[in-house]
């Protein structure tokens, strides 16, 4: 079954530094993935996805992806973070196509001043 | 363009109850699912409706179900409430045609809890 794994629940970084996010895949076939984020009370919002092609991807608000097949992983990061980046944040890939997402459990990510 | 919409924002509900969430979709958008998210866990997928048909369903009891209208907007109703019920619920609007590499666009959701 296709799913993804988040090894973290929190990640701790401190403004300015690079922070990354991890998260490994199990998926048959070419994978599809997804990175969501989400801000205290509010929905998820979509941060980028990787489909084919180039293994780094580049989404919003400076966020870049790195596609490793042979590490089955797909790691968020962001060169330089802000405080405005702590949120939770999750890896997704899609079921049975139309878009049904399975999420890892998530990772908090804290940015401290 | 407002985006997806859902609800209301807050409920409270007693168990036993029961309870009807709305959606309505990004505009041109006309596929809507909804995921349940727990605190502290990742969304679940409830199930998905397309040309006013469930399309597919995740792993959750008859006391769920759903309606999408005409005009593509979308209702979860919960029967029976129970305490572990009480969660983020949250409606995520697609592209048919997109199949499997669109992303899906998600609401602010409704926090139901039930006491």
């Amino acid at each position: 079954a296709q799913s993804v794994a988040q090894p973290e629940d929190q990640v701790n970084v401190a403004e300015g530094n690079p922070l990354t996010v991890k998260c490994t895949y199990s998926v048959s076939g070419n994978p599809y993935l997804f990175w969501y984020v989400q801000y205290p009370n509010r929905g998820l919002q979509f941060l980028l996805k990787y489909i084919t092609g180039d293994n780094l991807v580049k989404g919003s608000y400076g966020f870049e992806a790195e596609f490793n097949k042979s590490q089955t992983s797909f790691h968020l990061k962001k060169p330089s973070a802000l405080v405005s980046d702590s949120a939770l944040y999750f890896c997704a890939v899609p079921l049975y196509g139309n878009n049904r997402l399975a999420f890892g459990k998530g990772n908090q990510v804290v940015v401290i001043p | 363009d407002a985006g997806v919409t859902q609800s209301p924002t807050h409920l409270i509900k007693t168990r036993g109850q029961q309870v009807t969430l709305r959606c309505s979709p990004k505009s041109g958008h006309d596929t809507v699912s909804w995921y349940q998210q727990a605190l502290g866990q990742g969304p679940q997928f409830i199930f998905q409706y397309y040309e006013e048909e469930e399309r597919q369903r995740g792993n959750f009891p008859d006391r769920f179900s759903g309606h999408q209208f005409p005009n593509y907007s979308s209702e979860l109703n919960v029967n029976a409430l129970l305490l572990g019920d009480s969660a983020l619920y949250l409606c995520a609007s697609s592209l048919s045609q997109g199949y499997m590499n669109t992303e899906a666009f998600f609401g602010q959701g409704t926090r139901l809890t039930v006491v």
